[in-house]
């Protein structure tokens, strides 16, 4: 069954930045790509941008260029979304979904993972 | 402000009929499909329909899909307790902004 795990909670300072990781399993992993979603406490979702696992290309929200990178390991099957310059308003569950394209809709979720930024 | 708008929430009693409404404009649900999401408290969003009405396997044919022109519509017939969740609409975007984006959310109380 496909599964899509992701790493744990962290807590982090203004001004640092954090990896976040989500090892897939259960299908092809080149054959799709991953999505990034977050969510601010008591708030909606936000799509943070999608890289393919088969050849890398990514599409960042635009207002997120510059302070994200998301990669792949295709040798582990993993995901991984940087963010850096951590404000405050970043504090929230950072969500990696699969989907084929960066339009596509996520079928399977990861199960969520909190970064926290506080001083 | 999300970019799409949805009620902050709707209620019914159990076994009843909820519909609720996701609109947006032609450069997202107008020309793009659409998807629907339940988000059980303290978990991770659940694709309920995607591709404007279709449902992945194992979700009941309760849930039903719907679009038309900038607007978009979830069904749940046969309310249940378990229901209770917010609910999220997203489509993709073509603006020049470009991107997935998703409605504030639908919280569904079932009486």
């Amino acid at each position: 069954q496909v599964q899509l795990v992701q790493s744990g909670a962290e807590v982090k300072k203004p001004g640092a930045s954090v990896k976040v990781s989500c090892k897939a399993s259960g299908y092809t992993f080149t054959s799709y790509g991953i999505s990034w979603v977050r969510q601010a406490p008591g708030q909606g979702l936000e799509w943070m941008g999608w890289i393919s696992a088969y050849n890398g290309n990514t599409n960042y929200a635009q207002k997120l260029q510059g302070r994200v990178t998301m990669t792949t390991d295709t040798s582990t099957s993993t995901a991984y979304m940087e963010l850096r310059s951590l404000r405050s308003d970043d504090t929230a569950v950072y969500y990696c979904a699969r989907g084929e394209s960066p339009q596509d809709y996520g079928d399977y979720w990861g199960q969520g993972t909190l970064v926290t930024v506080s001083s | 402000q999300s970019v799409l708008t949805q009620p902050p929430s709707v209620s019914a009693a159990p076994g009843q009929k909820v519909t609720i409404s996701c609109s947006g404009s032609s450069s997202n649900i107008g020309n793009n499909y659409v998807s629907w999401y339940q988000q059980l408290p303290g978990t991770a969003p659940k694709l309920l329909i995607y591709e404007n009405n279709k449902r992945p396997s194992g979700i009941p044919d309760r849930f039903s899909g719907s679009k038309s022109g900038t607007s978009a519509t979830l069904g749940i017939t046969g309310l249940q307790t378990g229901d209770e969740a917010d609910y999220y609409c997203g489509t993709w975007d073509s603006s020049l902004s470009a991107g997935r984006v998703f409605g504030g959310g639908t919280k569904l109380t079932v009486l």
